[in-house]
């Protein structure tokens, strides 16, 4: 069983700090890395993708993939009220349920920005 | 240019009745994908279809549930013998090809089975 997880939260930060976000990934194998912003009744939207170890950074937001400790997390820099969602961890990897990779999803960490 | 669109946007049925439901991708994109997500919960593959190759129907739930593609385009999911537990809002995804990274959602279908 391939296995995405977070923490459900919800992760209350006041606005202005950094909020973190963590996702662990069972499958050794797993080759790239995403995180979906989805507001509350709306459909996800890709924010960050990652497939080396290490950082990557796209404005605000920052994208950390450690393979060796499967796990992947994404900090979001000076929070604003407005990045209030659910964040969505997905993993693509090979061999799952015989496709040659599909993307497995956690179930999302909500995150709350206090104005 | 047009995003991925989906209809209804919201179904309501009685249990046991057979639903469709509709997905119109992004012009031009050869993968599609479907999902459902349950309240609270993350998304669930169900299935998925690129270009002209046999569709990978591995996350179907069951055999009540079935999806075909037309043309390369639209796709129809249908559900028979709806259930309660089918209750959810149902994804569709598209992506210009089976290795591209960013799939782009469309609004979702609400499916409510009574």
């Amino acid at each position: 069983q391939k296995e995405v997880e977070q923490n459900s939260g919800p992760l209350s930060v006041p606005e202005g700090a950094i909020a973190s976000l963590n996702c662990t990934y069972s499958d050794r194998g797993s080759q790239s890395f995403f995180w979906y912003r989805q507001y509350s009744g709306k459909s996800p939207e890709l924010i960050m993708f990652i497939y080396s170890n290490g950082d990557k950074e796209d404005g605000r937001f920052t994208a950390q993939l450690n393979k060796a400790s499967q796990y992947v997390s994404l900090l979001i820099r000076d929070s604003q009220p407005s990045d209030s969602a659910t964040y969505l961890c997905a993993v693509k990897t090979l061999n799952y349920g015989g496709s040659q990779g599909n993307l497995i999803f956690g179930k999302g960490t909500k995150l709350s920005v206090k104005p | 240019g047009a995003g991925v669109s989906q209809s209804p946007s919201n179904k309501v049925t009685e249990k046991g009745k057979d639903v469709e439901l509709r997905c119109d991708p992004i012009s031009g994109h050869t993968a599609l994908y479907w999902y459902r997500q349950s309240l609270g919960q993350g998304l669930e593959f169900l299935i998925y279809f690129q270009g002209n190759s046999a569709p990978d129907k591995s996350g179907l739930p069951s055999d009540r549930f079935s999806a075909e593609r037309t043309g390369g385009s639209v796709s129809t999911l249908t559900i028979q013998r709806t259930q309660q537990e089918d209750s959810a809002v149902y994804l569709c995804a598209s992506s210009s090809d089976r290795n591209s990274y960013e799939q782009y959602f469309g609004p979702g279908t609400r499916l409510t089975v009574t």
